[in-house]
């Protein structure tokens, strides 16, 4: 079955501190995978996907299709970080082909 | 214009009432999509149309209906629903639906619904 698990559902840290968001994935063929930010009172919006291999707001993340994971990171945290973080992979087959499924999220608090 | 707009950023019904969602997007986008959220949950997908015509319905109640007028508009049809229906809707817009190129998905801001 296609699943997609963000392990941690909160996530603290210290402001200039490194922060790494996990995110497993199990699907078959090879999913399109984005990571997408919903800070407090704002529209859901994209951060980044794999397939550009581009750093938005200091965070990058890496396809890793051995272990299946596709972990956000950031080595300074921002206080404007905090918000929720999902990880959505996207269907590449099948007869939901194109279909984006949220992880369960994981709220990032910056502390100053 | 690069965004998706949705009205009414909020709406309150009774379970016998008849109401719609709105959303609107002028990228040009040929995909669009009803979500539903519920608080501190990720969306869940409710509907996908593709050039005008639905292509995914995924088991919703039929007191939600949708509709798409033109490539531009989406609309949610909301009749007889329960309280347990109150949530974010976001709509959301891409360029094609299933496409083998790469293609994102974009999203409004939502209509918070309570059912009273």
């Amino acid at each position: 079955a296609q699943r997609v698990t963000q392990p941690e559902k909160l996530l603290s840290v210290f402001k200039g501190a490194p922060v790494e968001l996990k995110c497993n994935y199990s699907y078959s063929g090879s999913p399109e995978l984005f990571w997408y930010v919903q800070y407090s009172r704002q529209r859901l919006q994209l951060l980044l996907r794999h397939i550009s291999r581009e750093s938005i707001k200091g965070f990058t993340a890496d396809l890793n299709k051995g272990e299946t994971s596709f972990h956000l990171k950031k080595p300074f945290a921002q206080e404007e970080d905090s918000a929720m973080y999902y990880c959505a992979p996207k269907n590449a087959g099948g007869t939901s082909y194109g279909k984006l499924t949220f992880g369960q999220g994981t709220i990032l608090t910056v502390h100053p | 214009d690069t965004e998706v707009t949705q009205t009414p950023k909020h709406l309150v019904m009774g379970m016998t009432n008849k109401k719609s969602l709105k959303c609107e997007q002028h990228m040009g986008h040929r995909a669009m999509y009803w979500y539903k959220q519920k608080a501190k949950k990720p969306p869940e997908l409710m509907f996908v149309y593709s050039y005008e015509k639905l292509s995914i319905n995924e088991s919703v109640p039929s007191r939600f209906s949708p509709e798409c007028p033109n490539s531009s508009l989406l609309n949610l049809h909301l009749h007889a629903l329960q309280p347990e229906d109150s949530a974010l809707y976001l709509c959301a817009s891409s360029q094609e639906w299933g496409a083998a190129r790469p293609d994102t998905q974009y999203f409004g801001p939502g209509t918070r619904l309570t059912v009273l």
